[in-house]
């Protein structure tokens, strides 16, 4: 059961535009969402980060949005570049279960020049 | 620093290899992760250590033997692994719960693993 489900799968976006990635879950439990930006062959970096008391967190070109009460939340680069493209995942901790992870099942953005 | 280093970068191994994956981190973090990626995939939770404990073992076959010999060290022993187990490799450690922040995952940059 995929306890958070991520769309789109890929998006392809123009150089300076805005990307929006979607999440949504169900578990009451979630207490933490990060977002994970991951290269070809590399880790998952952590992007961006909100508890869910928290509607919105801007960190430079990154903003997530957080809808609690429908139990949504969205990543949005603004003026995204070519070097944006990757793979990102949503994820969400539960707090309940040591702190483990459910990841998103990812998308994979492709910024053109 | 949030820095998780993985060795080696690459593995190749025979079905009948022995072979382990290294993790360090120096960052204090008292749980650390094993997860595995394939492609086009999100990372699937192996196991987690929590002080030096296994605590967490997502019902992961026995040539997977993972070892945590102290709180910055952790180590995937392999063997008699199958064409199947080909994938990422990922370490990543936390604070753990009860410590202070967020319990935030950092993860290292992988070790790509092939069974031939």
């Amino acid at each position: 059961q995929q306890q958070v489900k991520q769309s789109p799968q890929s998006l392809i976006v123009q150089k300076g535009g805005i990307s929006i990635i979607n999440c949504a879950y169900e578990n009451t439990a979630f207490d933490y969402f990060p977002w994970y930006q991951q290269f070809p062959g590399k880790g998952p970096a952590l992007l961006i980060a909100i508890r869910p008391d928290v509607s919105e967190k801007k960190e430079g070109r990154f903003t997530i949005s957080f809808n609690k009460s429908a139990k949504q939340f969205s990543l949005h680069i603004m003026d995204s570049q070519p070097g944006d493209s990757a793979t990102y995942f949503c994820a969400a901790r539960n707090g309940r279960a040591g702190n483990m992870l459910t990841f998103g099942g990812g998308t994979r953005l492709m910024v053109k020049p | 620093d949030t820095e998780v280093t993985q060795t080696p970068k690459h593995l190749v191994m025979g079905m009948t290899n022995k072979k382990s994956l290294k993790c360090e981190q120096h960052m204090g973090h008292r749980a650390m992760y094993w997860y595995k990626q394939k492609a086009k995939k999100p990372p699937e939770l192996m196991f987690v250590y929590s002080y030096e404990k296994l605590s967490i073992n997502e019902s992961v076959p026995s040539r997977f033997s993972p070892e945590c010999p102290n709180s910055s060290l952790l180590n995937l022993h392999l063997h008699a692994l199958q064409p199947e187990d080909s994938a990422l490799y990922l370490c990543a450690s936390s604070h753990g719960p009860g410590g202070p922040g967020e319990d935030t995952q950092y993860f290292g940059p992988g070790t790509r693993l092939t069974v031939l």
